[in-house]
């Protein structure tokens, strides 16, 4: 596609639910990270995929909430047991890494229009 | 840990007047420097971007942004605002850390536009 896809768009659940928010990135981008945008924290960091290599997940704010992404390309994010303040809009962005000979070039994170979790 | 302070958390403007968002980063090296425009319920699209070189950089939509390293600062300034320029802005900052290069944002600039 032209650009990220997340789905849904919106999702409202009860406390104590489940959820899977996805993400589609760029075709032949190999990083893909997701960030959480909320009223109280702004936008954070939350986990980091690069090709096949280890997730970085030093952003995940409980072991409630895992990542994972299958075949270098598509990525769910799963919230258990959702909390009230677990609301937020969820960010999936991907970009394409470059690194040339001895010089490093990187690329741009190109964001998806999110997810709107609301935990009532 | 690198940080970004964006101290205008909302400003007004006339259209046709000029604008100039601040941006502060805390980094002991130069890191990688970025603004991002939401509008209301999109997601973020990129302005324009600072890695290294020349310290003015041109974006999108008639922005521009200065890199001033003696100021840590990176400034986003248009000479003639639009309507359609009213819109949360971000900046960001990132450092390769071992080849994540997460973006720490800045909490927001809201731009209103009055006619």
């Amino acid at each position: 596609g032209a650009g990220v896809s997340q789905s849904p768009s919106n999702k409202v659940t009860e406390k104590g639910k489940d959820v899977e928010l996805r993400c589609d990135p760029i075709s032949g981008h190999t990083a893909l990270y997701w960030y959480r945008q909320s009223l109280g924290q702004g936008l954070e960091f939350l986990i980091y995929f690069q090709g096949n290599s280890a997730p970085d997940k030093s952003g995940l704010p409980s072991d409630r909430f895992s990542a994972e992404r299958t075949g270098g390309s598509v990525s769910t994010l799963t919230i258990q047991r959702t909390q009230q303040e677990d609301s937020a809009v969820y960010l999936c962005a991907s970009s394409s890494r470059v690194r040339a000979g001895g010089s490093k070039i990187t690329d741009t994170q190109y964001f998806g229009p999110g997810t709107r979790l609301t935990v009532l | 840990a690198q940080s970004v302070t964006q101290p205008d958390i909302h400003i007004t403007v006339s259209e046709g007047a000029s604008l100039e968002l601040r941006c502060n980063y805390s980094y002991g090296a130069t890191p990688y420097l970025f603004w991002y425009v939401q509008s209301p319920g999109q997601g973020l699209q990129l302005l324009l971007k600072y890695f290294s070189g020349d310290t003015l950089v041109q974006g999108i939509k008639g922005f521009e942004a200065e890199f001033k390293r003696s100021q840590s600062s990176f400034n986003l300034r248009k000479p003639s605002v639009h309507w359609s320029d009213a819109a949360e802005y971000f900046c960001a900052v990132a450092i390769d850390n071992f080849g994540n290069e997460k973006l720490t944002f800045g909490t927001g600039t809201r731009l209103t536009i009055i006619p």
